[in-house]
């Protein structure tokens, strides 16, 4: 079965500061991966997503993520934050087989606070 | 009406109501999701509708009733919910199912007393 770890539940960063947010999934084959940002009383948004290709995907934002097969990862990052990028991020692992082809499995999520 | 829209925004019900969740996506797709958002715990997916049939149903309990008239709309029937079924409920879409991303509404919160 399909699964997402985000370690972090709540990062608090500096306005200006670089951001990493962690993401590990569990997938038996080559996964689709996604990022997708909630901000107080709204639906999610997509940051991103990758499904194959270049490892390094660039986002909407300025957000960027970088699938690692080898660690299972798929972090999200910013090199400087702006105080309105402060909400609750969620990774997300799809799968395209099976019995549970189009789910997609969200992790618990990471609340980012930005400090001025 | 652009994206994917959710109506009621809030919702307060008791257990012995009979209330709909409705949910309508403007982008032309074939495949839609309803979600439950709880505190403290990660997206629920609870029904995927692909071009109209349902195609999956996670272990929900019978006092959710999905529907889906067309691939435009999708709703949620609940009736004799208990105060755990307090949540936020997204409805998202998608091009076609298990591909691409997915397009969620703003939610709707729903409190049952």
């Amino acid at each position: 079965a399909q699964s997402v770890t985000q370690p972090d539940i709540h990062i608090t960063v500096s306005e200006g500061a670089s951001l990493e947010l962690r993401c590990n999934y569990s997938y038996g084959a080559t996964p689709y991966l996604f990022w997708y940002v909630q901000s107080p009383g709204q639906g999610l948004q997509l940051l991103l997503k990758y499904f194959s290709g270049d490892t390094l995907v660039q986002g909407i934002k300025g957000f960027e993520a970088e699938f690692k097969r080898s660690q299972s990862s798929f972090n999200l990052r910013k090199p400087s934050v702006h105080w309105s990028d402060a909400a609750e991020y969620f990774c997300a692992v799809g799968s395209a087989g099976g019995t549970s082809y189009g789910k997609l499995t969200f992790g618990q999520g990471t609340i980012l606070t930005v400090h001025p | 009406e652009t994206g994917v829209t959710q109506t009621p925004r809030h919702l307060v019900m008791g257990m012995t109501n009979k209330k709909s969740l409705k949910c309508e996506q403007h982008l032309g797709h074939n495949a839609m999701y309803w979600y439950k958002q709880s505190a403290k715990k990660p997206l629920e997916l609870m029904f995927v509708y692909s071009l109209e049939e349902r195609v999956e149903n996670n272990s929900v309990p019978s006092r959710f009733s999905p529907e889906c008239p067309n691939s435009s709309h999708l709703f949620l029937h609940l009736h004799t919910l208990q105060p755990e079924d307090s949540a936020l409920y997204l409805c998202a879409s998608s091009q076609v199912r298990g591909w691409g991303e997915q397009f969620f509404g703003p939610g709707t919160r729903l409190t049952v007393l």
